[in-house]
């Protein structure tokens, strides 16, 4: 089966510090591999999206995520957090149609 | 563009009401599914459908119903509402290679 495993589920930094947030796929999941971020009372966007033509994918607002096959391993990263970052985070793994979800992890950024 | 609208955005509902949640798509996606969001749970998948006349359930699909006569709509059916289905409901699109686009969502709460 399918699964997507997000480590922590609360990420807090400071404005201007790198953001680092954890996701591991299992050996199932399909080469599609998605990022996205929900807004307070929103629904989720697009942050970024790997798809094997490239290991370093380059997303919106700055988000970048290494696709890393010998740790099953597609961590987001953004160099400096800023206020507006504050979100929660969603890594999902699919096929040609379904998502399958990892829990979240929400994103605290303090001035 | 409106993409994929769902409506209402809030509603309340008694124990053992019954009510549908609509979502309507204007990308002309044959891959069209509904989520339930709880706290730390993530997104799970409901039921979905490859196409007009096609559904199938997902992870968590008792509890509701679903049917898609049309490529643009479709509805997801509460038929005994119970507080358990407290959560908020997202609808979304797809046109394939895992790509998805969300509604706003419906917050639903059963009392």
């Amino acid at each position: 089966a399918q699964s997507v495993t997000q480590l922590g589920s609360h990420v807090s930094v400071s404005e201007g510090a790198l953001v680092l947030l954890r996701c591991n796929y299992s050996s199932s999941v399909p080469p599609y591999l998605f990022w996205y971020v929900q807004y307070p009372n929103q629904g989720l966007q697009l942050l970024l999206k790997y798809t094997s033509a490239a290991t370093l994918v380059k997303g919106i607002n700055g988000f970048e995520a290494e696709f890393k096959k010998s740790e099953t391993s597609f961590h987001l990263t953004k160099p400096s957090a800023h206020m507006s970052d504050a979100a929660e985070y969603f890594c999902a793994g699919a096929g040609s149609y379904q998502l399958t979800f990892g829990k979240g992890t929400k994103l605290s950024v303090i001035p | 563009n409106a993409g994929v609208t769902q409506t209402p955005k809030f509603q309340v509902l008694k124990t053992g009401q019954s009510m549908t949640l609509q979502c309507a798509q204007d990308m002309n996606h044959e891959y069209m599914s509904w989520y339930r969001q709880d706290p730390g749970m993530g997104l799970r998948l409901i039921h979905y459908s490859v196409g007009a006349g096609i559904t199938d359930q997902g992870e968590v699909p008792n509890g509701y119903n679903v049917s898609r006569s049309t490529t643009e709509d479709f509805p997801l059916r509460l038929l005994s509402a119970a507080p358990s289905q407290t959560s908020v409901y997202f609808c979304a699109s797809s046109p394939g290679q895992g790509r998805a686009f969300f509604g706003q969502g419906t917050r639903l709460t059963v009392v």
